[in-house]
């Protein structure tokens, strides 16, 4: 069974420019969240989703999004980028009790 | 605010058991005891988790003491690749909402 991927895997932008993660679950998993990693603050909670809803969200500005679709595919939007935002973006995927992580997307804002 | 304290960071000599510690005293009835890893640069890794029995997998075993306030991750033979940083998570949902800072495992030759 395939893992969880996501794309790109790498990504640089802008301040100020916007951007659109891409995360494929595992096949049959509905519940996919988000998590934002850099060296000072760690691993922190985006958002997570389940059925195309948002169950829960993280302490994050209004400017992190996301979505998920009818086949558990997940996007997360990051609009007016700051330098901040520089991280690497993980997506995790979970049928019953263990989160799949996948490789991650490092974005770097210049 | 992470709900775990864990070491920073601990040594192991590989071939030997690494024991992992984590306290939890605040955790809830209801909130299970979970183990990822993360290897450099990678997404993390599920190890393991527990309610209040000690539980074992082909990975690792995961002591929960009697009032759960703490518990320990146990590698009985630490090999290189397990070199890693190690989170104790709290969660009653089935997904992580605070990884902590977690703990360096350096696996030595």
């Amino acid at each position: 069974k395939a893992g969880v991927t996501q794309t790109p895997r790498y990504l640089i932008k802008t301040r100020g420019q916007q951007v659109t993660l891409s995360c494929s679950p595992i096949s049959g998993h509905r519940s996919v969240s988000w998590y934002q990693q850099t060296p000072g603050q760690g691993l922190q909670f985006l958002f997570e989703y389940f059925s195309e809803t948002q169950r829960n969200k993280g302490n994050f500005p209004g400017r992190f999004s996301g979505r998920q679709f009818s086949n558990s595919r997940s996007e997360m939007n990051v609009s007016t980028l700051e330098l901040g935002d520089s991280a690497l973006y993980l997506c995790a995927s979970r049928l019953d009790s263990e989160q799949f992580f996948g490789p991650g997307t490092r974005l770097t804002v210049l | 605010d992470a709900k775990t304290t864990q070491p920073p960071s601990m040594d192991c000599a590989e071939g030997r058991a690494a024991n992992l510690p984590c306290n939890h005293s605040t955790i809830s009835g209801n909130e299970y005891v979970y183990w990822y890893r993360q290897i450099h640069s990678q997404g993390p890794q599920y190890i393991i988790h527990g309610l209040k029995n000690n539980e074992t997998n082909e990975m690792a075993s995961l002591i929960i003491t009697e009032d759960r306030k703490s518990s320990t991750l146990i590698l009985p033979h630490a090999t290189l690749r397990d070199t890693a940083v190690y989170y104790c998570i709290l969660t009653n949902s089935g997904y992580a909402l605070n990884f902590g800072k977690g703990t360096s495992l350096l696996v030595t030759p």
